[in-house]
């Protein structure tokens, strides 16, 4: 089993709705989260970091539930721009562990 | 931004060459990392650094090797590439283990 499981999507979402996707992460003990952003052959940038309940960076809202063990990600207001692969990441055992991404493809 | 830099950005060469790909960054960062990443997949761990003179492999396996003499330089070598090796490779750093990763570009491989 993965340390971070993620639905790979595509989420294909109209421009200016609201979407959210969840991420699983196996360890109890983790500690620290983080969303990045990954577009088409680029390389990963940071979106927010995650730390105690959640965090709110504008049109982007990450949740944390500890006791089921997964985060959220919701995008409001959705842009064209923001499509792209949403990777969630979780510490485990002193490592970042990265999930597999979700797409999300926003559409005219 | 991130000041941490990968070359070359793309390189196509012979198979069985010997290659070495730069990753330097000016952050003072004791954690450094390398990831092998396929189109459209994921990203693999295949090397760390937690400080210099300390690498170790990742989660997957690689024929490439690592060297840290310098805190702030750790380049990834392939004795004799192979096409198999054709691939995006992304150096990240960090400050601790626990916290967020900076990527470099990345460079892009492609072995004929």
């Amino acid at each position: 089993r993965k340390e971070v499981e993620q639905d790979p999507g595509p989420f294909n979402v109209p421009e200016g709705a609201t979407v959210a996707f969840n991420c699983t992460y196996s360890n109890s003990a983790s500690q620290s989260f983080f969303w990045y952003r990954q577009d088409c052959r680029k390389e990963p940038k940071l979106l927010m970091s995650v730390y105690s309940s959640g965090n709110e960076d504008g049109r982007f809202t990450a949740q944390l539930n500890r006791a089921s063990q997964y985060i959220s990600l919701l995008i409001r207001d959705s842009k064209l721009s923001d499509s792209a692969t949403y990777l969630c990441v979780s510490d485990s055992w002193g490592k970042l562990q990265f999930g597999a991404g979700t797409q999300v493809v926003v559409t005219p | 931004e991130a000041d941490i830099y990968q070359t070359p950005r793309y390189l196509v060469i012979g198979t069985g060459k010997k290659i070495t790909l730069e990753c330097s960054q000016t952050m003072g960062h004791d954690k450094m990392y390398w990831y092998q990443q396929d189109p459209g997949m994921e990203l693999h761990l295949i090397h760390y650094s937690y400080g210099v003179n300390s690498t170790e492999k990742g989660d997957l396996s690689s024929e490439s090797t690592v060297s840290r003499i310098r805190t702030e330089h750790f380049p990834l070598t392939l004795e004799s590439a192979r096409p198999s090796h054709t691939s995006q490779y992304l150096c990240a750093s960090s400050r601790d283990v626990d916290q967020p990763q900076h990527f470099g570009d990345g460079t892009r491989l492609s072995i004929l």
